[in-house]
């Protein structure tokens, strides 16, 4: 599976869009990526995945450039309760069960 | 909406003593999953079940663990003589795969600490 890298932390006004980046520079053909977020010690909880296109659901958005070297996730209007450690994960596309590998990811801040 | 569940949610054990942490897993996913997380410290990945048998373990899953899918709900974990480093969060996990669809499920943790 493919390494990213997340900035350590961001801040966030409360109301504003959240834009949280991921580096994915050496992402396979077969990969996709995903996002998942674990507040404070809760267990991780899945948010959104893809491919090659952008792809939004209730919780946020996925933004993947074009060569798919990286993406961002959006969550278009931050509330409290988004404060939390978001983790960016490639995963190869056919590795039905394999396992998450996750990193240090992107500690959300998000305040009044 | 179907969630994982996992009991207890905090277990407190002297050093050589077994554990048994227990997990449902949501009732139609196949492959399961323990991670832990100590204090501080990354989301780790330890071991992955699927068809009643072992699929996938890391190097932290040793001969002290074990796990069993004693029936068709539970979902357990075994560590035969706990050290005091095995103090953390431990994350129960449940995917099925539909199409492309790959997520996992976190239950909400045990936390263990060795004392």
């Amino acid at each position: 599976d493919a390494k990213t890298t997340q900035p350590p932390s961001m801040d966030c006004a409360e109301g504003r869009a959240a834009n949280l980046p991921c580096n994915h520079s050496t992402i396979s053909g077969n990969e996709y990526v995903y996002w998942y977020r674990q507040i404070h010690s809760q267990g991780p909880q899945y948010i959104i995945h893809g491919l090659k296109n952008n792809e939004t659901n209730e919780m946020a958005s996925l933004i993947i450039t074009e060569d798919r070297k990286s993406s961002t996730l959006i969550l278009p209007h931050a509330t409290l309760r988004d404060t939390a450690v978001y983790y960016c994960i490639v995963r190869v596309a056919e590795n039905q069960g394999g396992k998450l590998i996750f990193g240090q990811g992107t500690e959300l801040s998000v305040k009044p | 909406e179907p969630e994982v569940t996992q009991t207890p949610s905090h277990q407190v054990t002297q050093m050589g003593q077994e554990v048994i942490l227990r997990c449902v897993p949501i009732s139609n996913h196949l492959y399961f999953y323990w991670y832990r997380q100590i204090l501080g410290q990354k989301v780790e990945f330890l071991v992955s079940f699927y068809n009643n048998e072992i699929s996938e373990k890391s190097e932290i899953f040793d001969d002290q663990f074990s796990v069993e899918r004693p029936d068709g709900s539970n979902f357990t974990l075994k560590i035969r003589s706990t050290k005091l480093e095995d103090s953390a969060m431990y994350f129960c996990a449940s995917s099925v795969v539909a199409g492309r669809r790959y997520e996992q499920f976190f239950g909400p943790g045990t936390r263990l600490t060795v004392l």
